[in-house]
């Protein structure tokens, strides 16, 4: 069957420290996938989107990496902050035709403690 | 202000009753997304349209409809037949690229339904 997931559905990081969040699919050939910050009782609000063809992207302090032979992508936040906890979900496309459905996993819940 | 509204925030429904949630856009985006979230889950996806007048059901649609008579509205109605309605549900849109892949998601602030 497909899957989409994360790996962790907590972590708890000492600020300052690297978050590393892991996403996990089987069974699905993304053209791209994308990490989101959800904050309780909003909607998510996107963050990265790394294609097939990348292996990294970064944006300020974060960064995706993408492997498709692992099927596995992970999300860092280097010099983490208190403010960086929230909950981060990955989503990917299941396919590559716009009629393709945008699937989430369940989220890793970040704690930065000061 | 270019984004995407929910509403109501929270609604009620009695049991047996249909209740209608509202999602708008003025982002021009064509596609638009009906999510389910449950406390502590991720986001489950009940429909979708790439394009006015057509929809596509997700993974769990069964209890739910919709429409997409405009290319800004995508209502979705929570019918009697939805027997476990409580959760948060959010909306989202995105543009079709000319490679025919859906850009990132922009979401709305979510509408908590209740059963009273």
């Amino acid at each position: 069957s497909q899957k989409i997931e994360q790996n962790s559905e907590a972590l708890n990081i000492q600020e300052g420290k690297t978050a590393t969040l892991t996403c996990n699919y089987t069974n699905y050939s993304p053209a791209y996938l994308q990490w989101y910050r959800q904050d309780p009782g909003r909607g998510p609000v996107f963050l990265l989107l790394i294609r097939e063809n990348e292996k990294e992207k970064r944006k300020e302090r974060l960064k995706v990496t993408f492997d498709t032979t692992l099927k596995q992508s992970l999300f860092h936040i280097t010099a983490s902050q208190p403010a960086d906890s929230a909950t981060y979900l990955c989503a990917l496309q299941a396919g590559y035709s716009s009629a393709s459905k945008i699937i989430f996993g369940s989220g890793t819940r970040l704690s930065i403690r000061p | 202000d270019g984004g995407i509204t929910q509403s109501p925030k929270y609604l009620f429904r009695k049991e047996g009753q249909n209740v209608t949630l509202s999602c708008e856009q003025n982002l021009n985006h064509d596609a638009m997304y009906w999510y389910r979230q449950d406390p502590g889950q991720g986001l489950r996806l009940i429909y979708y349209s790439q394009i006015v007048n057509d929809f596509q059901k997700g993974d769990i649609a069964e209890g739910y409809s919709v429409s997409r008579e405009k290319k800004e509205s995508f209502p979705l109605t929570v019918t009697s037949a939805q027997k476990n309605p409580t959760a948060f549900y959010l909306c989202a849109s995105s543009m079709v690229t000319p490679t025919a892949t859906n850009e990132k998601l922009f979401f709305g602030s979510g509408t908590q339904l209740s059963v009273l």
